[in-house]
């Protein structure tokens, strides 16, 4: 069965400092999403891309958040300077009609 | 603003027990309402999309069904088993732009 991949599982940095994660979605998938939970609270959208475009980003998606999908297979979230708040599971998901997959998760933990 | 509801947001039955939970959510613009199984450190499991009002859906011990108009859906567990212990979430998709608006979850903990 088709599955969204991310990578890192788990990363740790150092507030201020940029990182990435990294989503494959299914390759026949039209829509890709990030979405984050932090801990003990609700899974929250974060942003969509349809067409290579954001179609549609949340008030958390402020200017130190970007996506891109440099290469046509991945889609990447860009967290330019990481604050303490940033730490959570962000979870990358596409999706064809109503169905989603999601990807395993990246635990970011910024310290 | 949008929100989903879930109740109650923990459960605890024995091995065995029958149970049900309740997401509740906007009646307007709906356009599929999604339920899954979340353990921890594990990506979410698709349980079931479902789409139209009376809909009815089975996978095993596990069924769910949907009101779009009252904005209701309920997931039944038939006979708990400790497997079953996770967190069911629920999600409200709706017709604008198929983003999914995320309830808290109810925590079920299946004791053997």
């Amino acid at each position: 069965e088709p599955e969204v991949t991310q990578t890192p599982s788990h990363q740790v940095t150092q507030m201020g400092q940029e990182v990435i994660l990294r989503c494959v979605p299914i390759s026949n998938h039209l829509y890709f999403y990030w979405y984050r939970q932090i801990l003990g609270q609700k899974v929250e959208f974060l942003v969509s891309f349809y067409n290579n475009e954001i179609s549609e980003k949340s008030e958390i998606f402020d200017d130190q958040f970007s996506v891109e999908r440099p290469d046509g297979s991945n889609f990447t979230l860009k967290i330019r300077s990481t604050k303490l708040e940033d730490s959570a599971m962000y979870f990358c998901a596409s999706s064809q009609g109503a169905g989603y997959t999601f990807g395993s998760g990246t635990r970011l933990t910024v310290v | 603003i949008l929100n989903v509801e879930q109740s109650p947001q923990s459960l605890h039955v024995q091995e065995g027990d029958s149970t049900n939970f309740t997401c509740s959510f906007p009646s307007s613009n709906f356009y599929a309402l999604h339920w899954y199984r979340w353990e921890t450190a594990k990506s979410p499991e698709a349980l079931f999309v479902m789409t139209l009002n009376g809909d009815e859906k089975k996978k095993g011990r596990i069924s769910a069904t949907l009101n779009t108009k009252e904005g209701y859906s309920y997931l039944y567990i038939k006979g708990s088993q400790p497997e079953d212990s996770a967190t069911y979430l629920c999600a409200f998709m709706s017709g604008n732009n198929r983003k999914l608006i995320w309830g808290l979850g109810t925590s079920l903990a299946v004791n053997p």
